[in-house]
């Protein structure tokens, strides 16, 4: 079984410009969850997507935003990109919501970075 | 709010002698813990979790956590270190209804 898959693996964008980041979860997994992980902040939550609904939000502007699609496929979009943005965006997938406390698959990330 | 905290930011050990990477945590409710693994370049990899029952959980590659209720302790335990555990580890809380939340993690550095 594929694992989590996140593509691209690095993106280099400069300020004020969008990106679009993508994961492909593992086959049969409906949740997909979103964190940034820098080495000052560690790891944050973004959002959660399940079944192309997004069940829960982390504290993040409105500049990052995502969707799910049918196939549970999920994609990520930052706008108005900022240098604080620059971090590794991790992507984990679930049967069910983490609400169900089931563990958490990850992919190996997008490394973006902002100049 | 919930939170967790990893006090530690690295953790040296010898090959063979047990390691021990510690976990804080605060919620409101009950707690559900969890342990994760990050290897370079690699996203996290779940090693073990407690949700109820045995206060003694047993993981994956030889790990197991201990929850401490009285202390809002989950720290992780290993009896041998081998050379292949150094990693990130990060320890992540949740109450009911709300997301995972991740410590800051801590570097295990085993040297042989």
């Amino acid at each position: 079984k594929a694992g989590v898959t996140q593509t691209p693996r690095y993106l280099i964008k400069t300020r004020g410009q969008q990106v679009t980041l993508s994961c492909s979860p593992i086959s049969g997994h409906r949740s997909v969850s979103w964190y940034q992980q820098t080495p000052g902040q560690g790891l944050q939550f973004l959002f959660e997507y399940f079944s192309e609904t997004q069940r829960n939000k982390g504290n993040f502007p409105g500049r990052f935003s995502g969707r799910q699609f049918s196939n549970s496929r999920s994609e990520m979009n930052v706008s108005t990109l900022e240098l604080g943005d620059s971090a590794l965006y991790l992507c984990a997938s679930s049967l069910g919501t983490q609400g169900f406390n089931e563990k958490l698959f990850f992919g190996s990330g997008t490394q973006l970075s902002v100049l | 709010a919930q939170s967790v905290a990893q006090p530690e930011d690295q953790v040296n050990v010898a090959e063979g002698n047990p390691l021990t990477v510690k976990c804080t945590y605060s919620v409101s409710g009950n707690p559900y813990l969890f342990w994760y693994v990050q290897y370079p370049n690699r996203g996290l990899q779940f090693l073990l979790k407690y949700i109820t029952g045995d206060n003694l959980v047993k993981g994956s590659y030889g790990f197991e956590a201990e929850f401490n209720k009285s202390q809002t302790s989950f720290h992780l335990k290993k009896p041998s270190a081998l050379v292949s555990d150094s990693a990130l580890y990060f320890c992540a809380v949740r109450d009911m209804g709300t997301m995972l939340t991740f410590g800051g993690g801590t570097r295990l550095m085993v040297k042989p």
